[in-house]
């Protein structure tokens, strides 16, 4: 089983509603956790973090962890075709940091 | 703002060389890592380090080594480059608590012919 987990994708998305990307994982004692937004060719850029039960919310984006459940998610609001990217999910423990395969969103006009 | 620099944005070498990718950061982060990035397969851990000269294995540390001689530089050594180690390589770094995001670099591709 891999630590952390995603749907590939694509997944398809009409402009102005909401994307929602999950990701689960295996490793209880993992303590925090990130999402990153990857455009084609470049690095990864950190969107949001969150290492609390519950929601955070930045702007349009909406992360929510459940730890007993063991998995992560990040909702996007209001999708712009910008969103169009590859998002990947991380988990953190002490000291790695440990991603998932990402998820290709697509974002249509 | 955080810089992370890899040496080089492209690289071609041939089976059996021994490579060397570069990667320093500015912002005197502890922890550095180094990734591989396959389609499909997302980022793998190659290597990290969490202090000068300590080093761990990752996920898929076969055919690679790391050098941290000093805080702000790691090193990924192929010992003798093979084809199936073409690849997009990210360097990263971040702080030292789990609460911390990791910073990339902008990514070397190496082809190996």
């Amino acid at each position: 089983q891999k630590e952390v987990e995603q749907n590939s994708g694509p997944l398809s998305v009409p402009e102005g509603a909401i994307a929602s990307l999950n990701c689960t994982y295996s490793d209880r004692g993992s303590q925090s956790f990130f999402w990153y937004r990857q455009y084609s060719g470049k690095s990864p850029e950190l969107i949001m973090f969150i290492y609390s039960n519950g929601d955070k919310e930045d702007g349009r984006f909406t992360a929510q962890l459940n730890k007993a459940s063991q998995y992560v998610s990040l909702l996007i609001r209001d999708s712009q075709p910008s969103d169009s990217a590859t998002y990947l999910c991380a988990k953190r423990g002490a000291s790695k940091i440990i991603f998932g395969s990402g998820t290709r969103l697509s974002i249509r006009p | 703002d955080v810089k992370v620099t890899q040496s080089s944005r492209y690289l071609v070498k041939r089976t059996g060389e021994k490579v060397f990718l570069e990667c320093v950061q500015d912002m005197d982060h502890e922890n550095m890592f180094w990734y591989r990035q396959d389609p499909g397969l997302g980022l793998r851990l190659i290597y990290f380090s969490y202090d000068v000269k300590m080093k761990e294995k990752g996920d898929i540390p076969e055919g690679y080594s790391v050098s941290r001689e000093k805080k702000e530089r790691f090193s990924l050594i192929l010992e003798s480059a093979s084809t199936n180690q073409t690849s997009m390589y990210l360097c990263a770094s971040s702080l030292g608590h789990s609460n911390t995001e990791a910073f990339f670099g902008q990514g070397t591709r190496l082809t190996v012919v």
